[in-house]
């Protein structure tokens, strides 16, 4: 089991839709990412928080908006999404920038 | 951008047999790591490297981080059927980003 929990496991929304993906841990960490996974294919960064401040957005479309409301929490608000954004969504943590990341098993996304 | 060539792509050995897989950079890095993903789960640090030289093990895998600071290896011994998974490398500068390797997907013959 990991330490970093993600809800929901799962999610299809039409192109329409808005819907959030919520990342969630409790060791501490100061430093929380948002990740997209294609099938085959490593993690690609999306976003870093560091002590809830965004530091770091690699040019990810507006459709996609980070959210960091404590310590604790990340979220991803998902709006008017296409369907190439249809991917694994992983969240990870770490102590500071430094340290190692961990990661939650993700959200498969699917849009229809 | 920066990358990393991990190599081989994909492996299939028979259990016990050991592994070995390695990635390489034309850039220096400060941290090696090394990750595994099963199907429908997220990636799970196996080891984590600091110091360029350094040999650590976790049970049947060691992992060393380069001298040059530009590579690292890992290996496992007499493996498993559990061992089957996708392994990524990973290497940082200090600066948030990893950068990962393509990975390398092993499937183990019973």
């Amino acid at each position: 089991d990991t330490e970093v929990t993600q809800t929901p496991k799962h999610l299809v929304m039409g192109m329409t839709n808005k819907k959030s993906l919520k990342c969630e841990q409790h060791m501490g960490h100061r430093a929380m990412y948002w990740y997209k996974q294609k099938a085959k294919k490593p993690p690609e960064l999306m976003f870093v928080y560091s002590y809830e401040k965004l530091s770091i957005n690699e040019s990810v479309p507006s459709r996609f908006s980070p959210e960091c409301p404590n310590s604790s929490l990340l979220n991803l608000h998902l709006h008017a999404l296409q369907p190439e954004d249809s991917a694994l969504y992983l969240c990870a943590s770490s102590l500071n920038r430094v340290q190692p990341q961990h990661f939650g098993d993700g959200t498969r996304l699917s849009i229809l | 951008g920066q990358q990393l060539n991990q190599s081989p792509q994909s492996m299939f050995i028979q259990e016990g047999e050991d592994v070995s897989m390695n990635c390489t950079s034309s850039s220096i890095f400060n941290t090696w790591l090394w990750y595994k993903q099963d199907p429908g789960e997220g990636p799970v640090l196996l080891i984590a490297l600091y110091k360029a030289g350094e040999l650590t093990s976790n049970g049947r895998l060691t992992a060393q981080f380069g001298i040059t600071r530009k590579d690292s290896f890992l290996n496992i011994s007499a493996s498993i059927p559990s061992d089957v998974g996708i392994y990524f490398c990973a290497g940082s500068q200090g600066a948030q980003k990893l950068v990962f390797g393509q990975g390398t997907r092993l499937t183990i013959n019973p």
